[in-house]
């Protein structure tokens, strides 16, 4: 079955880059996503790719896919407090296709 | 991106008793989801509800415990059947139309069973 793997935890300080990487085991993925989740909230899209691209810039956003080692990784730009979250990397075959999640990587921004 | 409503947006409920959960969109789809987000863990499909149809459930949910309901193309409910403190979760639900390429999430039921 599919399978998204992420390390559970990194802890930036404000202003520095976050990388958040995530390995995914289904080679028939078409999109991969991101999304993010503030405390006590929902679940926030904040960008996909298509399996087709390597690379997907958005504002602070970057993401870099590897699809040859089923490696996503989502960098954020000059990290601010308000960054602080759990971060889902996400993979499906369409967008009305079942939506497999990763664990989570909880975000931790020191001032 | 479609605008989604959930209801309650929190409960605490008795074990034994069960929950009704309502999911609004503001458009029509075709696609609805219902997952789970147990405490700390990721999201977890629970079944996926198309209209005029009966839901299709994942391993490890079944209809007696998660009956769904998709009466139109703007709503659908999920009930928490006889509850026990293992349900204890987030319910949320998703949706998406045909050639969307992404599934919008609503905020959320948080659910306590005592």
């Amino acid at each position: 079955g599919e399978d998204v793997e992420q390390s559970l935890f990194l802890s930036v300080r404000e202003g520095d880059s976050s990388v958040i990487n995530c390995t995914y085991t289904d080679s028939s993925s078409t999109y991969l996503y991101w999304y993010k989740q503030e405390p006590g909230a929902g679940l926030q899209l904040l960008t996909y790719i298509f399996s087709n691209m390597d690379m997907k810039q958005d504002q602070r956003l970057t993401v870099l896919l590897n699809k040859k080692d089923k490696h996503l990784s989502l960098r954020i730009a000059d990290t601010q407090t308000g960054d602080s979250a759990i971060y889902f990397c996400a993979e499906s075959t369409g967008g009305y296709q079942k939506v497999t999640f990763g664990t989570g990587t909880k975000l931790q921004v020191i001032p | 991106s479609a605008v989604i409503s959930q209801k309650p947006s929190r409960d605490i409920c008795q074990r034994g008793t069960s929950l009704t959960i309502q999911c609004q969109v503001d458009s029509q789809v075709t696609m609805m989801f219902w997952y789970r987000q147990q405490p700390g863990q990721s999201l977890t499909l629970i079944a996926t509800a198309n209209q005029g149809s009966e839901a299709t459930y994942e391993s490890g949910f079944v209809i007696d415990k998660f009956p769904i309901s998709r009466p139109n193309l703007t709503f659908s409910t999920l009930t928490v059947s006889n509850m026990s403190p293992e349900d204890s979760s987030i319910y949320l639900c998703s949706v998406a139309a045909e050639n969307q390429e992404t599934q919008y999430f609503g905020p959320g039921t948080r659910l306590l069973v005592l």
